[in-house]
């Protein structure tokens, strides 16, 4: 079985400052990948990120970066620099053979 | 190049009725999927295809169909649809495999009353 877990069901930033959002998750494969998705208002989904399971170096895309601890089995998501089009819903999920998300973390950006 | 194209985009039925999702996509991946998304649940999987005529359960199957007679199209069947069926539905597609990005469509706001 494979559970992906996410304990903030909301976050609040002021622009341009830092939130970070955690994930924990549970697999019994060796290989595996994880993603973080992106759900604005208009509920289209937007992968974020990806990170391989076998590389130890922190996956970045441009104000997004994670911080992968592979034994903690943890895979936060950090946003640099927020802006008013980071408010949205954020999913991260795991792929070892089927994709499986956890429950989101509401993200609003202050102005 | 469309992607996922999932319709309709809402749908309002009465306990009881039948319909079907559609789902297709141009990007000729084998995997594709359902999930249904609800608050404070995320997104969850109903059924996956491998392949065309290959399906398998996911984490909530009961109450829904699924066939895959060609790569393109994945449709989802509620054969008698009940409230607890109130969701929003997504269709997914992938090139197979693990890390391949998954693609979503628009989703479809399915009410039941």
């Amino acid at each position: 079985a494979q559970t992906v877990t996410q304990s903030q069901p909301e976050m609040s930033v002021q622009e341009a400052e830092t939130v970070t959002l955690s994930c924990t998750y549970d697999t019994s494969e060796n290989n595996y990948y994880l993603f973080w998705y992106k759900q604005p208002p208009s509920r289209q989904m937007i992968l974020v990120i990806r990170q391989e399971a076998y590389k130890q170096q922190n996956a970045t895309e441009n104000r997004f970066s994670v911080n992968f601890q592979k034994a903690a089995k943890s895979f936060s998501l950090k946003i640099s620099d927020s802006q008013l089009g980071d408010t949205a819903m954020y999913f991260c999920a795991l792929d070892d053979y089927k994709l499986s998300f956890g429950a989101g973390t509401t993200v609003t950006v202050r102005a | 190049n469309a992607g996922v194209t999932q319709t309709p985009k809402f749908q309002v039925l009465k306990t009881g009725q039948s319909m079907t999702l559609q789902c297709a996509q141009d990007m000729n991946h084998e995997y594709m999927s359902w999930y249904r998304q609800d608050p404070g649940m995320g997104l969850r999987l109903i059924h996956y295809s491998v392949g065309a005529g290959i399906t398998d359960q996911g984490e909530v199957p009961n109450g829904y169909n699924v066939s895959r007679s060609t790569t393109e199209d994945f449709p989802l069947r509620l054969l008698s649809a009940a409230p607890s069926q109130t969701s929003v539905y997504f269709c997914a597609s992938s090139s197979g495999g693990v890390n391949t990005e998954a693609f979503f469509g628009q989703g479809t706001r399915l009410t039941v009353v």
